[in-house]
């Protein structure tokens, strides 16, 4: 089974909208941690946000926002205002114990992407 | 600039060759993580070393093999090649181990592979 589900393959919006990236993960573990890495045209890879299992408060940088929600197992991101530069791949990762890492890495495991496209 | 600098950037080989791809990881990051990025998989974890010991194996094929150095720099050397080895090859750094990885990832810029 996936245990990082990005269902949303692309999404294209026009500058100024707002728009939500979809995340949801699977895990046994009752610790683990959730992250979102942006990845521009360039193709590096930029950390965005790092959230641990018992922390659900949500978080806003700018126009970044993220919803935590353990209820229903998901880590949803929200661009507003969305501007040409916020177009990129955005991937949501998840770490977890050992244990239930499959691969047993202490690395992340991640989702398949989301590609952003903002058009002007 | 993340810290980690991989190199080369950018390699056009044919099939059946093989090629090096380095990685020097953040000054002090004892961790160092091999990633894959293609069209169809995704970002696939490839092996993990630690302070110059293997840590982890995901999905490395066995054609493939790495090592980290006593310098912490690491190679993954990819043999016999394949078209399908077409792909984007990622090194991360961390000053962590253990999981769950409280802390991110450091990312190089990537070495493109192309296998012609």
């Amino acid at each position: 089974a996936q245990k990082v589900t990005q269902a949303q393959t692309e999404i294209s919006v026009v500058e100024k909208e707002d728009v939500t990236l979809d995340c949801v993960y699977e895990t046994r573990d009752t610790t683990y941690y959730l992250f979102w890495y942006k990845q521009p045209p360039s193709g590096e890879l930029v950390f965005l946000i790092r959230r641990n299992s018992f922390d659900e408060q949500n978080e806003i940088s700018g126009r970044y926002s993220w919803n935590f929600q353990k209820s229903t197992s998901s880590f949803n991101f929200t661009i507003t205002a969305s501007q040409v530069v916020d177009s990129a791949v955005y991937f949501c990762a998840l770490s977890e114990a050992r244990a239930y890492s499959g691969g047993g890495a202490d690395g992340l495991t991640f989702g398949k992407g989301t590609h952003l496209i903002i058009q002007p | 600039d993340s810290g980690v600098t991989q190199t080369p950037k950018h390699l056009i080989t044919a099939t059946g060759q093989r090629v090096t791809l380095r990685c020097s990881p953040r000054s002090g990051d004892l961790s160092v993580y091999w990633y894959q990025q293609s069209l169809d998989q995704g970002l696939q974890f490839l092996i993990q070393y630690y302070n110059g010991e293997e840590r982890a194996k995901g999905n490395i094929l066995e054609r493939f093999s790495a090592q980290q150095f006593p310098d912490l720099h690491s190679e993954l050397n990819l043999s016999s090649l394949e078209l399908g080895d077409s792909a984007l090859y990622f090194c991360a750094s961390s000053p962590l181990v253990g999981a769950p990885l409280t802390g991110e990832l450091f990312f190089g810029e990537g070495s493109r592979l192309t296998v012609l």
